[in-house]
């Protein structure tokens, strides 16, 4: 059974960081590209950072760019978001997922979300 | 203001068909790159409904439908159930953004 379970979120004030970890179990980590989406309270969703199965590319998107770091680690079966000069704008549920490769940016299995409150 | 526009609720009763647009533009649905289609619940994360504009992932009803023309998408649902009630996400990519791009979502009540 694929599972991916994030951990590290918190409240944080702005300015502040963290490092969220996904751990994953059930399949080839190794081979996927994985994802971070976030969604802020009551909002939509929104793809922050994407990296291919061997971590050699990163896609992130501008709004997190220079702040936010994705990694991962193939012999852990985990992957990473450095986050750093959290804003009040960065509070909201963040999921890792995996990227199902059947298509272009479908992603297959979710995380249950790990929340992020920035506020002094 | 998502680059995906969807409307933010449609409604329906039982056993009727309720379709929910994703409008894009010619630098994403139009620029030809796939839809995929997700179903979230309060509090739940994201489920794939529909991948790759009409494909359904093992498990889904086939009660949920995909298509796509021009710079439009759109699902479609029949045979509506009281567990269908949840918010629906289309998302594509924007080669003009180079970014995945999600429509604002469409909340689906039913009645």
């Amino acid at each position: 059974e694929v599972q991916l379970v994030e951990s590290g979120g918190g409240v944080v004030r702005p300015g502040g960081s963290l490092r969220l970890s996904c751990s994953t179990s059930g399949f080839t980590f190794s081979t996927y590209w994985m994802t971070w989406v976030r969604q802020a309270p009551g909002k939509g969703l929104e793809w922050l950072a994407s990296i291919k199965p061997d971590g050699s590319e990163k896609y992130t998107v501008d709004s997190v760019k220079g702040r936010f770091t994705m990694s991962r680690d193939n012999a852990e079966n985990s992957l990473f978001l450095q986050m750093n000069s959290l804003r009040a704008e960065d509070a909201a549920v963040y999921y890792c997922a995996r990227v199902s490769g059947r298509s272009s940016y479908d992603a297959d299995y979710w995380g249950q979300g790990t929340l992020v409150t920035v506020s002094s | 203001q998502s680059v995906l526009t969807q409307p933010p609720s449609v409604s329906g009763a039982p056993g009727q068909r309720v379709t929910i647009s994703c409008t894009g533009s010619s630098s994403n649905i139009g620029a030809n790159y796939d839809v995929h289609w997700y179903q979230q619940y309060p509090g739940i994360a994201p489920k794939l409904l529909i991948y790759g504009n009409n494909k359904r992932p093992s498990g889904v009803p086939d009660r949920f439908s995909g298509s796509k023309s021009g710079t439009s998408a759109s699902l479609a649902i029949t045979g509506l159930q009281a567990e269908d009630e949840a918010d629906y996400f289309c998302q594509s990519y924007d080669i003009s953004l180079s970014v995945v791009v999600f429509g604002g979502g469409t909340s689906l009540t039913v009645l």
